[in-house]
């Protein structure tokens, strides 16, 4: 299995207060992408990186901000978090070879209350 | 609007029988892969078909591409229980950016029963 760990696994705060996760890497891979998983909706990419310091937006990235300081560590902030944030968030890393597969995190279960 | 969706939404089959589900997409793609979601689970890579393909297969998995018809189908072969889960396609799109960037469908979950 690629070496994706995700941090914290569950939360649960409340709305107002800032939130982030962590996902972190041992590919040295070069691009990372936050996605959330909603019931219906399946995957939507928040943001991604494609290099230290270098972020784009995705579908939904407001309300979302994103930092990537190391190869391995890409951070999602949630400024002030909101019950619509309430989601399963997914990191995940690809080498950006092309036609080459997306290797996937465990997940964060986040609930905003 | 999603660029994949697949269809059923829900197939329940006995063990050892075939699930099939479909993807359709709407614009040019560089690859259709399709990935698979244990409960509580990230997701799971299970086969990548270029644009260029029109078959392929992995152990009990065969995927076909239609181009022509922007549609793909994943075909499971005698079924198992741990076949139990929800299976997403996701195109990969032609874009200028060099960024790789895949758009999923809403899933497919399959449940094999014992």
């Amino acid at each position: 299995d690629a070496g994706i760990t995700q941090s914290p696994r569950h939360k649960v705060t409340e709305t107002g207060t800032p939130v982030t996760l962590r996902c972190h890497q041992t590919e040295n891979h070069r691009y990372m992408y936050w996605y959330r998983q909603d019931p219906g909706h399946g995957l939507r990419l928040i943001h991604y990186s494609y290099g230290v310091k270098d972020t784009d937006k995705g579908e939904v990235s407001d309300g979302y901000s994103v930092s990537r300081s190391k190869t391995e560590d890409f951070l999602l902030t949630l400024e002030s978090a909101t019950s619509s944030q309430t989601s399963v968030y997914f990191c995940a890393i690809s080498s950006g070879v092309p036609n080459q597969p997306q290797h996937f995190g465990d997940g964060t279960r986040l609930s905003i209350l | 609007s999603q660029q994949g969706e697949e269809d059923p939404q829900a197939l329940s089959i006995q063990e050892g029988e075939n699930a099939t589900m479909n993807c359709s997409y709407k614009t040019s793609i560089n690859n259709l892969q399709w990935y698979r979601q244990n409960s509580g689970r990230g997701l799971v890579h299970l086969i990548l078909i270029r644009s260029n393909e029109r078959e392929k297969h992995s152990g009990r998995l065969r995927v076909t591409l239609d181009t022509s018809k922007k549609s793909s189908s994943l075909l499971i072969t005698a079924s198992r229980a741990a076949d139990t889960a929800s299976y997403f396609c996701a195109t990969d799109v032609i874009s200028s950016g060099s960024a790789r960037q895949l758009t999923f469908g809403s899933g497919t979950q399959l449940t094999v029963l014992p």
